[in-house]
C-alpha cells in the first residue's frame, strides 16, 4: 500500500463548478497535510496546508481533513480554466525523519 | 525575489557517465529535499537534509546515487554511473525547520540518459 494515494484522473469539471480532489494516507500518526499545485512543465507550488480535523478555507480553496478516516480533500469553488493543473497531496509521516511524501497527483481540467 | 536555484536545467548524457546536479536553497532555509519525478512513479523522495545533516536517504539507490551539502548554500546530487532508467526531472526544494511540509521548489533539472 502506498503511503499517500490519489485518483490520478484526469478529472474534468466545467468552468464555474466545484472541483473535488481526494487523498488517503496510510500512516495513522501523520499530523501535517498539504496540497501542492503543479502546472504542466513547472515545479510544484504549495497552495494549502491543514493540521486539524475539519475545514480550512482560503479564497476559492477549501481543504478538509478527517484523521479518523485518514482522508484529506481539496475543494475548488467557481473553478477557472487557470485551475487546470495536477494537484498533489502530501503528508508528513509521524515516524523517522518527518519526511514529506507525495501522492501520485490528480490531473484536473477545467472546461470553459 | 527568493527562490531555489537548480543547475543544470537540462542535461543529456550517455549511459555510464557521471551526472552532478546542484541546488542553491533559499537563504535562511535549513531543510533541503531532493525529489525525482517520472510519469510512472510521480514525485519520489530521494534524500533530505536538515541543517546540512542527512536525515533520510532511504529512497535513493545507494550504489549509484549520492547526495551532499558541502555548505548551507549548496546541495548536490550525483549519479555515477548513470543509466537510462535515471531519466527524470530532479527537483530540489527547501524550507524552514519549523514546518518541513511547506517547501519551495526549484525549477528542476531534466535529465535524459541515452
Amino acid at each position: 500500500q502506498k503511503e499517500v494515494e490519489q485518483n490520478s484522473g484526469p478529472l474534468s469539471v466545467p468552468e464555474g463548478a466545484i472541483a473535488s480532489l481526494n487523498c488517503t494516507y496510510s500512516d495513522r500518526g501523520s499530523q501535517s497535510f498539504f496540497w501542492y499545485r503543479q502546472y504542466s512543465g513547472k515545479s510544484p507550488e504549495l497552495i494549502m496546508s491543514i493540521y486539524s480535523n475539519g475545514d480550512k478555507e482560503d479564497g476559492r480553496f477549501t481543504a478538509q481533513l478527517n484523521k479518523a478516516s485518514q482522508y484529506v480533500s481539496l475543494l475548488i469553488r467557481d473553478s477557472q480554466p487557470s485551475d487546470s493543473a495536477t494537484y498533489l497531496c502530501a503528508v508528513i509521516s509521524d515516524q523517522g525523519a518527518q519526511k514529506l511524501v507525495f501522492g501520485q497527483g490528480t490531473r484536473l481540467t477545467i472546461n470553459p | 525575489d527568493a527562490r531555489v536555484t537548480q543547475t543544470p536545467r537540462h542535461k543529456v548524457t550517455e549511459m555510464g557517465q557521471e551526472v552532478t546536479m546542484r541546488c542553491q536553497p533559499i537563504l535562511g532555509h535549513n531543510t533541503v529535499f531532493w525529489y525525482r519525478q517520472t510519469m510512472m512513479q510521480g514525485l519520489e523522495l530521494l534524500a533530505y537534509f536538515r541543517n546540512r545533516a542527512p536525515l533520510d536517504d532511504s529512497g535513493m539507490p545507494k550504489d549509484r546515487f549520492s547526495a551532499e551539502m558541502p555548505d548551507a548554500t549548496l546541495a548536490t546530487l550525483k549519479i555515477q554511473p548513470s543509466e537510462p532508467r535515471d531519466s527524470a526531472v530532479y527537483f530540489c526544494a527547501s524550507g524552514s525547520g519549523t514546518n518541513t511540509g511547506e517547501l519551495f521548489f526549484g525549477e528542476g533539472s531534466r535529465l535524459t540518459v541515452l
